[in-house]
């Protein structure tokens, strides 16, 4: 599936570190998210764009800090990043209600 | 709080063999269920369940909704060692606004052993 591309695939990063996630989806979709896979944790949303609204879960930190300049485009910018930040962070798109297509994700390691 | 109970947690079955993988939910404003399923990469969609009763197949996959027991399941027939995957539940609901979201539960990994 090309429909959602993700870079980087791979990020190490330290704590002190600035970083950005970029999320591109060429399926003409309205809606993107973004999403953190932790070992043996479910999927947890963290934010939502869609027609220009944002949706947040209140329990993501504020060293995460998400961007979506367009409705092609997504970031997220990372900065002062803990240990326990390490995960897969996944980004998917839709139509708005629609059902939501994933990237590869990018596996973020924080030292 | 929205919540989603998927069992069982593992199976471990043979080729060939049926299995059956359930989802209990409880979530604002229902308007959905997708099951995906994920391999070493990004979850890959399988099916988006509306209605009650109506059963969707694709393949040797096949899942029902029961929106009154809150609950799915997802059938795979004749298994194969490439059905080896996590299998994800994610009813979506919509707790205001024009958005609705995703809740996911940790899902079922199936291993199938030739």
């Amino acid at each position: 599936e090309t429909g959602v591309t993700q870079t980087p695939r791979h990020l190490v990063m330290g704590m002190t570190n600035k970083k950005s996630l970029k999320c591109e989806q060429h399926l003409g979709h309205n809606a993107m998210y973004w999403y953190k896979q932790s070992a043996k944790k479910p999927l947890e949303l963290m934010f939502v764009y869609s027609l220009e609204e944002r949706v947040e879960n209140n329990s993501v930190p504020s060293r995460f800090s998400p961007e979506c300049p367009n409705s092609s485009h997504l970031f997220l910018h990372l900065h002062t990043l803990q240990p326990e930040d390490s995960a897969l962070y996944l980004c998917a798109s839709s139509h708005q209600r629609g059902t939501q297509y994933f990237g590869p994700g990018t596996r973020l390691l924080v030292l | 709080e929205d919540k989603v109970v998927q069992s069982p947690l593992s199976l471990v079955v043979h080729e060939g063999d049926t299995v059956t993988l359930n989802c209990s939910y409880e979530v604002t404003n229902f308007r959905s269920l997708l099951w995906y399923k994920q391999e070493k990469k990004a979850p890959t969609f399988l099916f988006m369940l509306t209605s009650s009763g109506i059963e969707k197949k694709s393949g040797r996959l096949s899942s029902i909704l029961d929106k009154k027991e809150l609950f799915s399941i997802l059938n795979i027939t004749a298994t194969q060692t490439g059905d080896s995957a996590v299998y994800l539940c994610a009813p979506a609901g919509n707790s205001g606004g024009s958005n609705y979201k995703l809740t996911f539960g940790k899902g079922t990994l199936l291993t199938v052993n030739p």
